[in-house]
Protein backbone atom coordinates (compact mmCIF):
# COMPACT_ATOMS: atom_id res chain seq x y z
CA UNK A 1 0.00 0.00 0.00
CA UNK A 2 0.86 3.18 -1.15
CA UNK A 3 2.03 5.10 2.04
CA UNK A 4 1.58 8.49 1.12
CA UNK A 5 -1.20 9.40 -1.69
CA UNK A 6 -2.14 12.28 -3.41
CA UNK A 7 -5.07 11.93 -5.27
CA UNK A 8 -4.98 15.62 -6.93
CA UNK A 9 -2.50 15.44 -9.76
CA UNK A 10 -3.56 19.24 -10.98
CA UNK A 11 -5.32 22.19 -9.55
CA UNK A 12 -6.28 25.17 -10.78
CA UNK A 13 -7.30 27.94 -8.51
CA UNK A 14 -8.36 31.68 -9.17
CA UNK A 15 -5.75 34.27 -7.48
CA UNK A 16 -6.93 35.27 -4.10
CA UNK A 17 -8.82 32.34 -3.66
CA UNK A 18 -8.17 29.57 -1.08
CA UNK A 19 -7.27 26.19 -1.86
CA UNK A 20 -7.31 22.69 -0.40
CA UNK A 21 -4.07 19.88 -1.40
CA UNK A 22 -5.46 16.49 -0.02
CA UNK A 23 -3.62 13.91 1.03
CA UNK A 24 -3.93 10.58 2.94
CA UNK A 25 -0.98 8.46 4.63
CA UNK A 26 -0.65 4.77 5.76
CA UNK A 27 0.98 4.06 9.34
CA UNK A 28 0.84 1.94 12.31
CA UNK A 29 3.67 4.01 13.71
CA UNK A 30 2.03 5.77 16.64
CA UNK A 31 4.64 8.50 16.23
CA UNK A 32 4.60 10.31 13.08
CA UNK A 33 5.27 13.55 11.42
CA UNK A 34 3.84 15.04 8.15
CA UNK A 35 4.97 17.43 6.03
CA UNK A 36 4.66 20.01 2.80
CA UNK A 37 6.60 20.85 0.62
CA UNK A 38 6.89 23.11 -2.72
CA UNK A 39 8.57 22.34 -5.75
CA UNK A 40 8.60 25.04 -8.04
CA UNK A 41 9.80 24.53 -12.18
CA UNK A 42 13.27 25.42 -10.64
CA UNK A 43 13.40 22.65 -8.99
CA UNK A 44 14.44 23.17 -5.22
CA UNK A 45 12.15 21.65 -2.69
CA UNK A 46 10.68 24.12 -0.28
CA UNK A 47 9.44 23.51 2.86
CA UNK A 48 5.99 25.00 3.72
CA UNK A 49 4.63 23.07 7.11
CA UNK A 50 5.28 20.06 9.77
CA UNK A 51 2.75 18.26 11.95
CA UNK A 52 3.56 15.79 14.77
CA UNK A 53 1.14 12.80 15.00
CA UNK A 54 0.84 14.07 18.67
CA UNK A 55 -0.28 17.55 17.96
CA UNK A 56 -3.24 18.90 19.39
CA UNK A 57 -4.02 21.85 17.11
CA UNK A 58 -3.26 22.31 13.50
CA UNK A 59 -0.76 23.49 12.12
CA UNK A 60 -0.34 27.23 10.45
CA UNK A 61 2.24 29.20 8.57
CA UNK A 62 1.41 32.41 7.25
CA UNK A 63 -1.41 31.84 4.43
CA UNK A 64 -0.21 27.94 4.84
CA UNK A 65 -2.42 25.83 7.39
CA UNK A 66 -2.71 22.13 7.39
CA UNK A 67 -6.34 20.43 8.34
CA UNK A 68 -4.89 17.18 10.39
CA UNK A 69 -7.97 14.46 10.74
CA UNK A 70 -6.07 11.25 12.66
CA UNK A 71 -9.10 9.15 12.56
CA UNK A 72 -9.38 9.54 8.76
CA UNK A 73 -5.52 9.46 8.19
CA UNK A 74 -5.47 12.92 6.17
CA UNK A 75 -3.20 15.69 6.05
CA UNK A 76 -4.44 18.08 3.31
CA UNK A 77 -2.47 21.33 2.91
CA UNK A 78 -4.83 24.58 2.93
CA UNK A 79 -3.71 27.57 0.93
CA UNK A 80 -5.39 31.14 1.72
CA UNK A 81 -5.88 34.11 -0.74
CA UNK A 82 -3.68 32.23 -3.48
CA UNK A 83 -0.83 34.34 -5.55
CA UNK A 84 0.19 33.69 -9.03
CA UNK A 85 3.94 32.65 -7.33
CA UNK A 86 2.12 29.63 -5.27
CA UNK A 87 1.80 28.28 -8.85
CA UNK A 88 4.40 24.94 -8.51
CA UNK A 89 4.13 21.17 -7.40
CA UNK A 90 3.11 20.84 -4.21
CA UNK A 91 4.21 17.45 -2.61
CA UNK A 92 2.97 15.62 1.25
CA UNK A 93 5.42 13.63 3.42
CA UNK A 94 6.20 11.67 6.15
CA UNK A 95 8.58 10.36 8.47
CA UNK A 96 7.56 7.64 10.65
CA UNK A 97 9.28 6.51 14.01
CA UNK A 98 9.77 10.31 15.68
CA UNK A 99 11.02 10.04 19.05
CA UNK A 100 12.52 6.46 18.59
CA UNK A 101 16.32 6.54 19.58
CA UNK A 102 17.50 5.41 15.85
CA UNK A 103 14.23 5.34 14.48
CA UNK A 104 13.46 6.08 10.77
CA UNK A 105 15.07 9.69 9.50
CA UNK A 106 14.02 9.60 6.05
CA UNK A 107 10.90 11.15 4.67
CA UNK A 108 8.79 9.24 2.22
CA UNK A 109 6.78 11.39 -0.50
CA UNK A 110 3.34 11.25 -2.28
CA UNK A 111 3.42 12.14 -5.83
CA UNK A 112 2.89 15.58 -5.80
CA UNK A 113 0.12 17.73 -7.12
CA UNK A 114 0.64 20.61 -9.77
CA UNK A 115 -1.38 23.87 -8.89
CA UNK A 116 -1.60 26.73 -11.13
CA UNK A 117 -3.14 30.13 -10.04
CA UNK A 118 -4.63 31.70 -12.31
CA UNK A 119 -5.63 35.56 -13.05
CA UNK B 1 23.50 32.62 2.50
CA UNK B 2 23.42 29.64 4.38
CA UNK B 3 21.40 26.98 2.81
CA UNK B 4 22.16 23.86 1.25
CA UNK B 5 24.38 24.14 -1.42
CA UNK B 6 24.51 21.03 -4.11
CA UNK B 7 27.60 20.97 -7.12
CA UNK B 8 27.10 20.87 -10.09
CA UNK B 9 23.56 21.95 -10.63
CA UNK B 10 23.68 19.56 -13.91
CA UNK B 11 25.58 16.94 -14.87
CA UNK B 12 25.51 15.28 -18.47
CA UNK B 13 27.40 11.48 -18.78
CA UNK B 14 28.09 8.68 -21.10
CA UNK B 15 26.93 5.71 -19.95
CA UNK B 16 29.59 3.72 -18.25
CA UNK B 17 31.27 6.75 -16.70
CA UNK B 18 31.79 7.71 -13.30
CA UNK B 19 30.18 10.81 -11.37
CA UNK B 20 30.46 12.87 -8.27
CA UNK B 21 28.01 15.01 -6.21
CA UNK B 22 29.06 17.11 -3.75
CA UNK B 23 26.37 18.66 -1.05
CA UNK B 24 27.26 21.45 1.61
CA UNK B 25 24.70 21.19 4.14
CA UNK B 26 23.65 24.27 6.44
CA UNK B 27 26.42 24.60 8.85
CA UNK B 28 24.86 23.73 11.96
CA UNK B 29 22.87 20.93 10.90
CA UNK B 30 24.20 17.30 11.62
CA UNK B 31 22.09 15.17 9.71
CA UNK B 32 22.23 14.82 6.12
CA UNK B 33 20.30 12.89 3.26
CA UNK B 34 20.32 12.26 -0.27
CA UNK B 35 17.00 11.50 -2.39
CA UNK B 36 16.26 10.87 -6.30
CA UNK B 37 13.75 12.05 -7.78
CA UNK B 38 12.86 10.58 -11.06
CA UNK B 39 10.06 13.19 -13.67
CA UNK B 40 6.60 13.05 -12.63
CA UNK B 41 7.69 11.31 -8.94
CA UNK B 42 8.44 12.71 -5.87
CA UNK B 43 11.65 12.06 -4.21
CA UNK B 44 13.19 8.39 -3.02
CA UNK B 45 15.25 8.12 -0.44
CA UNK B 46 18.77 6.90 -0.78
CA UNK B 47 20.75 7.44 2.19
CA UNK B 48 21.30 9.42 5.68
CA UNK B 49 24.23 10.26 7.77
CA UNK B 50 24.36 11.63 11.30
CA UNK B 51 27.72 13.18 11.11
CA UNK B 52 29.94 11.10 9.75
CA UNK B 53 27.92 7.93 10.01
CA UNK B 54 25.97 6.46 7.42
CA UNK B 55 23.04 5.26 9.24
CA UNK B 56 20.82 4.17 6.59
CA UNK B 57 20.86 3.36 3.10
CA UNK B 58 17.95 2.57 0.84
CA UNK B 59 17.81 -0.65 -1.06
CA UNK B 60 17.74 1.76 -4.09
CA UNK B 61 21.21 2.08 -3.38
CA UNK B 62 22.80 -0.26 -5.18
CA UNK B 63 26.30 -1.76 -5.28
CA UNK B 64 27.32 1.35 -8.01
CA UNK B 65 26.18 4.18 -5.64
CA UNK B 66 28.66 5.36 -2.66
CA UNK B 67 28.17 8.07 -0.27
CA UNK B 68 30.31 9.45 1.88
CA UNK B 69 30.49 12.34 5.12
CA UNK B 70 34.26 12.36 6.05
CA UNK B 71 34.45 14.62 8.30
CA UNK B 72 30.67 15.36 9.03
CA UNK B 73 30.00 18.35 7.34
CA UNK B 74 29.94 18.04 2.94
CA UNK B 75 29.01 14.79 1.70
CA UNK B 76 29.22 13.39 -1.02
CA UNK B 77 27.42 10.50 -3.42
CA UNK B 78 29.16 8.89 -6.15
CA UNK B 79 28.02 7.04 -8.86
CA UNK B 80 30.28 4.28 -10.58
CA UNK B 81 29.35 2.74 -14.40
CA UNK B 82 26.62 4.72 -15.19
CA UNK B 83 23.51 3.54 -16.67
CA UNK B 84 20.69 5.48 -18.46
CA UNK B 85 18.22 4.78 -15.46
CA UNK B 86 20.46 6.71 -13.53
CA UNK B 87 19.25 10.04 -15.26
CA UNK B 88 17.22 11.97 -12.40
CA UNK B 89 17.38 14.59 -9.97
CA UNK B 90 19.31 14.05 -7.42
CA UNK B 91 18.66 16.03 -3.90
CA UNK B 92 20.39 16.23 -0.89
CA UNK B 93 19.19 17.80 2.21
CA UNK B 94 20.28 18.62 5.70
CA UNK B 95 18.54 19.17 9.37
CA UNK B 96 18.90 20.05 12.51
CA UNK B 97 17.33 19.58 16.03
CA UNK B 98 13.72 20.14 14.22
CA UNK B 99 11.92 17.44 11.97
CA UNK B 100 12.28 19.61 9.19
CA UNK B 101 14.60 19.03 6.04
CA UNK B 102 16.08 21.36 4.27
CA UNK B 103 17.09 20.36 0.46
CA UNK B 104 19.49 21.73 -2.00
CA UNK B 105 18.99 22.99 -5.11
CA UNK B 106 19.27 19.28 -6.27
CA UNK B 107 22.00 17.97 -9.09
CA UNK B 108 20.35 16.99 -12.80
CA UNK B 109 22.31 14.17 -14.10
CA UNK B 110 21.49 12.87 -17.63
CA UNK B 111 23.48 10.03 -18.84
CA UNK B 112 23.45 9.53 -22.55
Amino acid sequence: AQKITQTQPGMFVQEKEAVTLDCTYDTSDPSYGLFWYKQPSSGEMIFLIYQGSYDQQNATEGRYSLNFQKARKSANLVISASQLGDSAMYFCAMREGLGVTGGGNKLTFGTGTQLKVEL
Amino acid sequence: DTGVSQNPRHKITKRGQNVTFRCDPISEHNRLYWYRQTLGQGPEFLTYFQNEAQLEKSRLLSDRFSAERPKGSFSTLEIQRTEQGDSAMYLCASSGPGNEQYFGPGTRLTVT
